[in-house]
């Protein structure tokens, strides 16, 4: 079946605008993850998604960050008045549910997103 | 907190010869382990995993790799390389709670 998809694969835009990036996970996947991938930080975790529930949001960097998710499926990452410190390649993630410690997530091919 | 260390940024090897990633992690308990593989300007492809049981697992492309708890690693292997495999390599540790936990890469380079 389909992977994971994400939209816009690129996206290039100016300090200070806001950016949605969106990202469909696998079809019957229950948990879907959030993962920004930096040269300075390497791969951070932002935020899990259990239904449309937000249960750790630990890893949002700043208030600027924000993402939802509605019908258990397809979620939005907003990052509001976007900085340069902000280019990254965002990474999605699903995995069937989060019910045991034993699941596997499976990643999106990522949107690189430029601020300059 | 977890932690994972992968200690060797960069490694070339010679297409056909063996090559071995080396993978170090920090938690109190079993953690369950993932090496993701990625392609460039490809999102994360899972090469194996570890939850329990035998400690050499194997995984797609012909890798495995060895959980050995007493040196809290787990490095993953390949006989013989093929220059496909030039990607960068990621390990990864899934403890308590849904997040991972990445190293930081190594970069591998296949010289033909």
């Amino acid at each position: 079946g389909a992977g994971v998809s994400q939209s816009p694969s690129n996206k290039v835009t100016e300090k200070g605008k806001d950016v949605e990036l969106r990202c469909d996970p696998i079809s019957g996947h229950t948990a879907l993850y959030w993962y920004r991938q930096s040269l300075g930080q390497g791969l951070e975790f932002l935020i899990y998604f259990q239904g449309n529930s937000a249960p750790d949001k630990s890893g949002l960097p700043s208030d600027r960050f924000s993402a939802e998710r509605t019908g258990g499926s397809v979620s939005t990452l907003t990052i509001q008045r976007t900085q340069q410190e902000d280019s990254a390649v965002y990474l999605c993630a699903s995995s069937l549910s989060s019910g045991t410690d034993q699941e596997t997530q499976y990643f999106g091919p990522g949107t690189r997103l430029l601020v300059l | 907190a977890q932690s994972v260390t992968q200690p060797d940024i960069h490694i070339t090897v010679s297409e056909g010869a063996s090559l071995e990633l080396r993978c170090n992690y920090s938690y109190g308990a079993t953690p369950y382990l993932f090496w993701y593989v990625q392609s460039p300007g490809q999102g994360l492809q899972l090469l194996l995993k570890y939850f329990s049981g035998d400690t050499l697992v194997q995984g797609i492309k012909g890798f495995e790799a060895e959980f050995k708890r007493s040196q809290s690693s787990f490095n993953l292997r390949k006989p013989s390389v093929h220059w496909s495999d030039a990607a960068e390599y990621f390990c990864a540790v899934k403890a308590a709670g849904n997040k991972l936990t990445f190293g930081g890469g190594t970069r591998v380079l296949v010289k033909p």
